[in-house]
């Protein structure tokens, strides 16, 4: 069955980076982009942006240009997202979800980044 | 970018109750709209995309409607497994918006 699973919680300071992990198993992982969805405690869903695994191209929410990236190692199968200059209201739990035209069908577990001093 | 507003924020309904949320765009989106139910500590859950078009697996007691600008999703009977947050997003562009959230409380 498809899965995704993120790699584990993280607290960082604010200033620094933070790259998540998401290993994708259960189907052609180079066959459907993967995309990047926050949600802040209590807030709601906010989108990041996508990454084509089989090119790597990628394109991000305006809000982040500039701050993310998002990359992929296909001998892995596995996509990551890099989140730099971290402020605490980047607190949130950060998903990977997989796309089936355009819409999310999958979802990964979710890793909750801390932003505090 | 495409906003998205849903509406109401919070509703609470009783068990048998039809339930509608709306969502308006800030342009026209067409017909690409979705809707996720979203569990306490849980991942979304895709209901209904392309407006109207039941995900497999969901019950039939959901259901959306609308193009353009606004859109509904309605819950005909609630059930008490319906509680929780539900979004729409849009994806007439690859640069999606997801709906503030309507929270969908049991009385």
């Amino acid at each position: 069955q498809v899965q995704l699973v993120q790699s584990g919680a993280e607290v960082k300071k604010p200033g620094a980076s933070v790259k998540v992990s998401c290993k994708a198993s259960g189907y052609t992982f180079i066959g459907y982009y993967m995309h990047w969805v926050r949600q802040a405690p209590g807030r709601g869903l906010d989108w990041m942006g996508w990454i084509n695994p089989n090119s790597g191209g990628s394109g991000y929410a305006q809000k982040f240009q500039g701050r993310v990236t998002m990359t992929r190692d296909t001998s892995m199968s596995t996509v990551y997202m890099e989140l730099t200059n971290l402020r605490s209201d980047d607190t949130a739990i950060y998903y990977c979800a997989r796309d089936r035209s355009s819409l999310i069908d999958q979802w990964g577990q979710g890793t909750l980044v801390t932003v505090s001093s | 970018d495409i906003q998205m507003t849903q509406s109401p924020s919070t509703l609470s309904a009783s068990v048998g109750d039809r339930v509608t949320i709306t969502c308006r765009a800030s342009q026209s989106i067409t017909g690409w709209l979705a809707w996720y139910q979203q569990k306490p500590g849980k991942a979304p859950k895709l209901l209904i995309y392309e407006a109207s078009s039941l995900e497999s697996g969901v019950p039939s007691r959901f259901s959306g409607s609308g193009s353009g600008t606004e859109f509904t999703l309605t819950i005909s009977s609630l059930q008490p497994d319906d509680f929780g947050t539900y979004y729409c997003q849009q994806y007439n562009t690859y640069s999606w918006t997801f709906g503030q959230g309507t929270k969908v409380e049991i009385k």
